[in-house]
């Protein structure tokens, strides 16, 4: 079974801030993804990287930086905190030949006060 | 005007009812469609997944692609409370690399 985990289940950061959410994935899986899940907007893409070092902007990528050292490992860094950015955000992995089928984390709830 | 619209519901049906639950979309170049269901404080997992028109069965759960119209639907028969959930339609074109249009889910309850 894939197993997608995530640091955090809930965080609590001050505007200003710069904060670190992690995501492991154990599946060897090329691809990896943040995403922010806010009600009515759905899931929107925020950075995704498809191997070691490699990253590329989502549709959402401002205020927000990504890094990939190791493959199993992505990391989403808000250099700043913003009241905005409070959201649900989600990691997720896939294979590159089944871009379809992504497995996700069980989520990070993040509150910026 | 986004890519996937999906109603956002809340949907509430008794326990034993055919449940159908549909997105439309604009980008005639989608041609991999998904269903993700996400149950309360969990990420989403893959529901059911199609290439271009055409149905797909996996038990008590149809998945139905009519391209023409623009139009996705997942059909759920003899509906159990261990349905509730929200379900977030998915597509791709897999012409960009990895990229997938999520529509913002709609929350389903079965009542007992």
């Amino acid at each position: 079974d894939v197993k997608v985990t995530q640091s955090s289940r809930y965080l609590v950061k001050r505007t200003g801030e710069k904060v670190f959410l992690e995501c492991v994935q154990d599946m060897d899986h090329e691809n990896m993804f943040w995403y922010r899940q806010d009600p009515g907007l759905g899931l929107r893409l925020i950075y995704f990287s498809y191997d070691v070092k490699m990253k590329e902007k989502g549709d959402i990528p401002e205020g927000y930086s990504v890094s990939r050292e190791k493959k199993e490992r992505f990391s989403l860094i808000l250099e700043s905190a913003s009241t905005n950015q409070t959201s649900m955000y989600l990691c997720a992995s896939s294979l590159v030949p089944d871009q379809e089928t992504q497995y996700f984390g069980p989520g990070t709830r993040l509150l910026v006060l | 005007q986004k890519e996937v619209e999906q109603d956002p519901g809340p949907l509430s049906v008794p326990e034993g009812a055919i449940v159908s639950l549909n997105c439309t979309y604009s980008n005639s170049a989608f041609q991999y469609f998904m269903w993700y269901r996400q149950y309360s404080r969990k990420g989403p997992e893959l529901l059911m997944y199609t290439y271009s028109s055409g149905n797909k069965e996996d038990g008590r759960f149809t998945a139905q692609v009519d391209k023409s119209s623009k139009y996705i639907s997942l059909f759920i028969r003899d509906s159990q409370p261990s349905d509730s959930a929200t379900y977030l339609c998915a597509m791709s074109a897999r012409s960009s690399a990895s990229k997938i249009i999520f529509g913002s889910g709609t929350r389903l309850s079965i009542r007992p």
